[in-house]
């Protein structure tokens, strides 16, 4: 596969479930970031990170947890979400953090709580 | 701080006609990049065009183009000739190192483009 890849595509989950989205990239970036889009609102920045290093944190709640093991690949843990939780969670990568680099995403894990 | 503004929540416009989004910023920066993103019907965000604002020329990619205003912060994108797969959510962003690199995104533009 080529770009950037999200699984799953889909998820339904329960608020007391503990889950995790996967995202990975082939284009040998540095950077890799999540964002959360939700509905007539500006994409949030929820995590970034830079050589496998996390560099913002934008006041994410705790039931939110990245990882990111390698810099081909980067998790968003999952538990005790709440209903306004439910949204689009997109995963981007670029070659570094500065400049005018281009951010390529991926086709988003589409979320739904209840 | 930054704020990124789209006042056109949805647009539409015919086949092969040209279509303007507007996009406004605030900064106190003189240094910054602005960007368009494109997101298809449940397709992937992608890059339509950048502008790096130290440019006094405006950037243009095939069919689309920029009118960018640095004194008025404003950063429209022209699509020229439209087509059918132009339809779309389009994105304007911004970037800075004040914003610490992060993009800060407007609420974007529907397009559609009819038949």
């Amino acid at each position: 596969e080529t770009g950037v890849t999200q699984t799953p595509r889909h998820l339904v989950m329960g608020m007391t479930n503990k889950k995790s989205l996967k995202c990975e990239q082939h284009l040998g970036h540095n950077a890799m970031y999540w964002y959360k889009q939700s509905a007539k609102k500006p994409l949030e920045l929820m995590f970034v990170y830079s050589l496998e290093e996390r560099v913002e944190n934008n006041s994410v709640p705790s039931r939110f947890s990245p990882e990111c093991p390698n810099s081909s690949h980067l998790f968003l843990h999952l538990h005790t979400l709440q209903p306004e939780d439910s949204a689009l969670y997109l995963c981007a990568s670029s070659q570094d953090i500065r400049g005018s680099d281009e951010q390529y995403f991926g086709p988003g894990t589409r979320l739904t709580v209840t | 701080a930054q704020t990124v503004t789209q006042s056109q929540p949805e647009m539409s416009v015919q086949e092969a006609e040209t279509v303007t989004l507007s996009c406004t910023y605030d900064t106190s920066e003189n240094n910054y990049y602005l960007f368009w993103y494109k997101q298809p019907p449940s397709r992937q965000m992608i890059l339509v065009i950048r502008q790096e604002a130290y440019k006094q020329q405006n950037a243009t990619e095939n069919r689309f183009s920029v009118n960018f205003q640095k004194a008025a912060k404003s950063f429209s994108l022209k699509i020229s000739d439209s087509q059918l797969g132009d339809t779309a959510m389009y994105f304007c962003a911004f970037k800075s190192p004040d914003s610490n690199y992060q993009l800060i995104w407007g609420a974007g533009t529907k397009l559609i483009i009819k038949p």
